[in-house]
């Protein structure tokens, strides 16, 4: 069966502060890789999207910036942090169906804490 | 883009009573409509999903409903029970952007 996994569960960092959180999927091959942030409890923020190796989408613009270095490993990263990013963070995947939609699958997420 | 309208923002019930929470889209190519259930902390995780070829889906207390028509779906939970409790998502998606665009959430609260 297919796992998600994402480190760290938690993180406390200086303002100015690098980034980076890691994501990997077992159990699958050529994912659709997504990474979220959810602030104030609330909603889902689609961050950037990935639908192969070294192809990335960014859907929104910040400081924030994603790769993609092998097939289920998905990376978020940040040069230096700004408060407002802190957050929670989640990667999610879905099966990479052509022009189709499958369902996303979390992570445990990672609570981010700019100070 | 797609938009994903979403309501109440919040919903109180009775255990034993029904819950619904509908979603409104706008992009009328949408064509699979999932509902994630988030508990305090945790990550969403899927309760039902239904595709555009479908009209209702039923999963034992819990039913979605969809009208392409009006662009509209709803989620419905009977016989609700405190470990319903949670926040719900609806989401929309057409597919061949490989993109899932997300309502704001309800948080409902059963009570005892």
């Amino acid at each position: 069966s297919q796992t998600i996994h994402q480190w760290p569960a938690t993180l406390v960092q200086p303002v100015g502060s690098p980034l980076s959180l890691e994501c990997t999927v077992e159990g699958t091959s050529n994912p659709n890789l997504y990474w979220y942030r959810q602030a104030a409890g609330r909603g889902l923020q689609l961050l950037f999207y990935s639908v192969g190796i070294g192809q990335i989408s960014s859907e929104v613009p910040q400081n924030l910036s994603a790769s993609r270095p092998q097939d289920r490993q998905f990376i978020l990263s940040s040069k230096k942090l700004l408060l407002s990013d802190s957050g929670f963070y989640l990667c999610a995947w879905s099966v990479g169906l052509d022009r189709a939609s499958s369902p996303l699958h979390f992570g445990n997420g990672t609570r981010l804490t700019v100070t | 883009g797609e938009n994903v309208e979403q309501h109440p923002s919040t919903l109180s019930v009775q255990e034993g009573d029904s819950a619904v929470i509908k979603c409104t889209y706008s992009d009328s190519a949408s064509n699979y409509f999932p509902w994630y259930k988030q508990e305090l902390g945790k990550r969403p995780q899927l309760i039902i999903d239904i595709r555009s070829n479908v009209g209702e889906k039923k999963d034992q207390r819990i039913a979605v409903t969809l009208n392409k028509t009006a662009k509209h779906f709803s989620l419905h939970i009977t016989e609700t029970q405190p470990e319903d409790s949670a926040v719900y998502f609806c989401a929309a998606s057409r597919g061949s952007n490989y993109k899932l665009t997300f309502g704001k959430g309800t948080l409902l609260t059963v009570n005892p």
